[in-house]
């Protein structure tokens, strides 16, 4: 069965500063997709970035990019230069041709004034 | 342009009643899924419609179903409610392939007593 583990639950980072989100995950098949979704304080939950398995070019998104490691399935994301409104849940989930969806976790990025 | 619309808002029940959801895709979607998130937890698959079908389940017991309409809105039904059925409950809607991201809805929380 395939399964997303996000580690951090909670992480800071001052503003403007970088910070990295861990995300491993595990599945047998080749042929995947993962995503980083973020949900703000009761707000919606949106998308953030897509990282197809297939290509071996890290997704890059502004100032969200992810290092997307397939042989150690692990996929991070990195947000560059965060600002107050990056604050929030941000959930690694996976998906494939079976159409479920495994979400992490989750882990809370607070930033820091 | 609208986009995933839930209702309720909020619900309270108790034990033993059943609660219908309700959920209209973003316009031009045709894919329904629901999700169980418990507070502090990422989200749980609970199914996802397509074509008026359940197209794929997740581990969820059959007190929950669903329906999806020729308009591709989206109800979801629990019967025998439980303390545990407690949660926010998201819709979310895509464009058939697997690897189309979701669009989320604000949720209806329940409550169960």
């Amino acid at each position: 069965a395939q399964t997303v583990t996000q580690s951090q639950p909670e992480m800071s980072v001052q503003e403007a500063e970088t910070v990295t989100l861990s995300c491993t995950y595990d599945t047998s098949e080749s042929d995947y997709y993962l995503f980083w979704y973020k949900q703000p304080p009761s707000r919606q939950m949106i998308l953030v970035i897509r990282q197809e398995a297939y290509k071996q070019q890290n997704a890059t998104e502004n100032r969200f990019s992810v290092n997307f490691q397939k042989a150690a399935k692990s996929f991070s994301l990195k947000i560059s230069d965060s600002q107050l409104g990056d604050a929030a849940m941000y959930f690694c989930a996976y998906t494939s041709g079976t159409y479920k969806y495994i979400f992490g976790t989750g882990t809370r990025l607070k930033v820091l004034a | 342009d609208a986009g995933v619309t839930q209702s309720p808002t909020h619900l309270i029940k108790t034990r033993g009643q059943q609660v219908t959801l309700r959920c209209s895709p973003k316009s031009g979607h045709d894919t329904v899924s629901w999700y169980q998130q418990a507070l502090g937890q990422g989200p749980q698959f609970i199914f996802q419609y397509y074509e008026e079908e359940e197209r794929q389940r997740g581990n969820f017991p059959d007190r929950f179903s669903g329906h999806q309409f020729p308009n591709y809105s989206s109800e979801l039904n629990v019967n025998a409610l439980l303390l545990g059925d407690s949660a926010l409950y998201l819709c979310a809607s895509s464009l058939g392939q697997y690897y189309q991201p979701q669009h989320f809805g604000d949720g209806t929380r329940l409550s169960i007593l």
